[in-house]
């Protein structure tokens, strides 16, 4: 079937602007994590979801990032007001319930630059 | 706060040899670890994983792990690499009795030679 998918997967922003980010998770996956990755870095947590629930949303640098998903399946993730230090790829993974048994499939990422 | 320390940025090595990529973790409490592997334009791809039990833990494509308590370490070995190994490989750990949010480390970057 198909994995975690999503879009863009480039995007170029000029700093003030806002972006929308999207991720369409694998079919029926009841938990959601977003993680940044900066350039040379491992993934750092942004933030994550149960079903519609946000559970955790600690890694979220400032209240600039808003994620969301509505209706449990797909999930978006906004920056308001870019700044170049939000210049990385944003990883969005799914996975069937939260649980250590549990794999967590990534999807290829977003790149993002803002110039 | 836990953290994991991945000693090599860049390991260069010639295709049928054997590899270890190193990570070490800190931390107060039990950890559960993990490895994954990420190829270029491509998400994380998990390796293999130490909840409990056997310290030996093989994973896909020929890997294994060994998780060493004492000496905080669950380093990742190949005993013959190939070309298609070439890729980012992450550590990475998360706290017993917390949440499930994992922390990576920063990433080795396995390049094989022909």
């Amino acid at each position: 079937g198909a994995g975690v998918s999503q879009s863009p997967r480039y995007k170029v922003a000029k700093r003030g602007q806002d972006v929308a980010l999207r991720c369409d998770p694998i079919s029926g996956h009841v938990s959601l994590f977003w993680y940044q990755q900066a350039l040379g870095q491992g993934p750092e947590f942004l933030t994550y979801f149960q079903n519609e629930a946000q559970l955790d949303k600690s890694g979220l640098p400032s209240d600039r990032f808003f994620a969301e998903r509505p209706e449990g399946s797909v999930s978006t993730l906004k920056i308001q007001r870019t700044q170049q230090e939000d210049s990385a790829v944003y990883l969005c993974a799914s996975s069937q319930r939260t649980s250590l048994e549990e794999t967590q499939y990534f999807g290829p990422g977003t790149r993002l630059l803002v110039l | 706060a836990q953290s994991v320390t991945q000693l090599d940025s860049q390991v260069p090595v010639f295709e049928e040899a054997p590899v270890e990529l190193r990570c070490n973790y800190s931390s107060s409490v039990s950890v559960y670890l993990f490895w994954y592997v990420q190829y270029p334009n491509q998400g994380l791809q998990l390796l293999l994983k130490y909840l409990s039990g056997s310290t030996l833990v093989k994973g896909i494509n020929g890997f294994e792990a060994e998780f060493n308590k004492s000496q905080t370490s669950f380093h990742l070995r190949k005993p013959s690499v190939h070309i298609s190994d070439t890729a980012e490989y992450f550590c990475a750990v998360i706290l017993s009795g917390g949440s499930y949010i994992p922390t990576f480390g920063r990433g080795t970057s396995l390049i094989v030679h022909p």
